[in-house]
């Protein structure tokens, strides 16, 4: 089954502890974005990645990182969290872009505490 | 830089009664447009898409959507909704690819 894999789906942690969220998709996907979703702002891209090892930054990028080593896996990183990352946060994948869709994972939501 | 507005934040509509979900984008040139439909504790679905042609862009659910470039519209229909159909509804432009804000559809029965 085609799928975006996020993991871990729900995050309790303290402000400062270092902390990745996981994200693979089976497709063969060239483009994979993070965004985050927060009430009465919709979704906001985070970063993006065209390719492997080719990363840019989104609307929000301050506090976080990305990788992509490998084509399938595009990991967040929340170096030193705070609380104002607590949201929800979702992976997507897409064939190409821009004029495919996007297939998004299922949602990780992080608190902060 | 391309903005999406979706007019109202939230829609109630009663069980089987058509419903219109509006979504405005600030580009003039060339466009991909999307709608995405998010159930509870679930990612985001695509409900359609235009890429170029007819400007009537059938969907999955029984949902359409019209594209309108002189009004940079593309508003989201259908002429009966279900109980199941309450969710949320995403409008996005693309390149570069930019979300509304989100409309929450709810239906009473």
């Amino acid at each position: 089954e085609a799928q975006v894999t996020q993991n871990p789906r729900y995050l309790i942690t303290v402000t400062g502890k270092k902390l990745t969220v996981t994200c693979s998709q089976n497709m063969n996907h060239e483009y994979m974005s993070w965004y985050r979703q927060d009430p009465g702002l919709g979704l906001r891209q985070i970063y993006y990645s065209m390719n492997v090892e080719v990363t840019d930054k989104g609307d929000v990028p301050e506090g976080y990182k990305v990788s992509r080593k490998e084509k399938r896996n595009f990991p967040l990183i929340l170096e030193s969290p705070s609380p104002n990352q607590t949201s929800l946060y979702f992976c997507a994948s897409s064939k190409d872009f821009p004029h495919q869709p996007q297939h998004f994972g299922d949602g990780t939501r992080l608190s902060i505490l | 830089a391309q903005s999406v507005t979706q007019l109202d934040s939230q829609v109630p509509v009663f069980e089987e009664a058509p419903v219109e979900l509006r979504c405005n984008y600030s580009s003039s040139v060339s466009v991909y447009l999307f709608w995405y439909v998010q159930y509870p504790n679930q990612g985001l679905q695509l409900l359609l898409k235009y890429l170029s042609g007819s400007t009537l862009v059938k969907g999955i659910n029984g949902f359409e959507a019209e594209f309108n470039k002189s009004q940079t519209s593309f508003h989201l229909r259908k002429p009966s909704v279900h109980i199941s159909d309450t969710a949320e509804y995403f409008c996005a432009v693309a390149p570069p690819l930019v979300f509304g804000k989100g409309t929450r559809l709810s239906v009473i029965a």
